[in-house]
């Protein structure tokens, strides 16, 4: 079955740093795609980066970057340069080839301090 | 952003009553999914639709039903409701069931049961 785990509930960040947010998965389908999202305090739910399982370099997305390490089923996201605006919730999610559902982790909540 | 449009936003109400949110869209996506989200769950699949009129269970489908009369409105419906639905609810769509098809969210309805 498909698993996400993200194993910081929360982290500190002073601005300006980067920080690199967990996220580990689990499948037995060869094929299928990692997502991260991001919910800020107002409650909506923002796609930010995805990363597929055959793809050969890692996702980037202007300040965000995705550390993809197939042999260890991570998916951690990076931001650079972090901004007060980041501070949100931040959820990882993967999908199976065809399979209807994102399976999301418990997710990490980002406090960004200036 | 994706047009998706989730209404009511807030809505408190009484066990027993029935209750129903609505999802519309306007990207004439195909697939169409109802989530809740509750602290340390993440976001788990209620109940998606693949069709008009063509709907299936997730993961968390007790108490609830779906119906897709159109293609762009897709209603969860609570017949009578319970304080363990209180949560906050994402309608989401997807154009493909392709995995590195993103799903784009809906800005969520927080719905109390007193």
């Amino acid at each position: 079955a498909q698993k996400i785990t993200q194993t910081q509930p929360g982290m500190f960040v002073q601005e300006k740093e980067a920080v690199t947010l967990d996220c580990t998965y689990d499948t037995s389908d060869p094929s299928y795609g990692l997502f991260w999202y991001k919910q800020p305090s107002s409650g909506e739910m923002i796609f930010l980066i995805y990363q597929g399982s055959y793809d050969q370099q890692n996702a980037t997305e202007g300040r965000y970057s995705l550390n993809f390490q197939k042999a260890r089923k991570s998916a951690n996201l990076v931001i650079s340069a972090s901004q007060l605006g980041d501070s949100a919730m931040y959820f990882c999610a993967m999908r199976d080839q065809g399979a209807q559902k994102l399976v999301f982790g418990q997710g990490t909540r980002l406090t960004i301090n200036p | 952003d994706a047009g998706i449009t989730q209404s009511p936003r807030h809505k408190v109400t009484e066990t027993g009553t029935p209750v129903t949110l609505r999802c519309h869209q306007t990207e004439n996506h195909r697939y169409m999914y109802w989530y809740r989200q509750d602290p340390g769950h993440g976001l788990r699949l209620i109940h998606y639709s693949y069709g008009v009129k063509d709907t299936d269970k997730g993961e968390v489908s007790d108490g609830y039903s779906v119906s897709r009369s159109k293609t762009e409105d897709f209603l969860l419906t609570l017949e009578s409701a319970t304080s363990s639905q209180t949560s906050v609810y994402f309608c989401a769509i997807s154009e493909t069931l392709y995995s590195n098809q993103p799903q784009h969210f809906g800005d969520g309805t927080r719905l109390s049961i007193l």
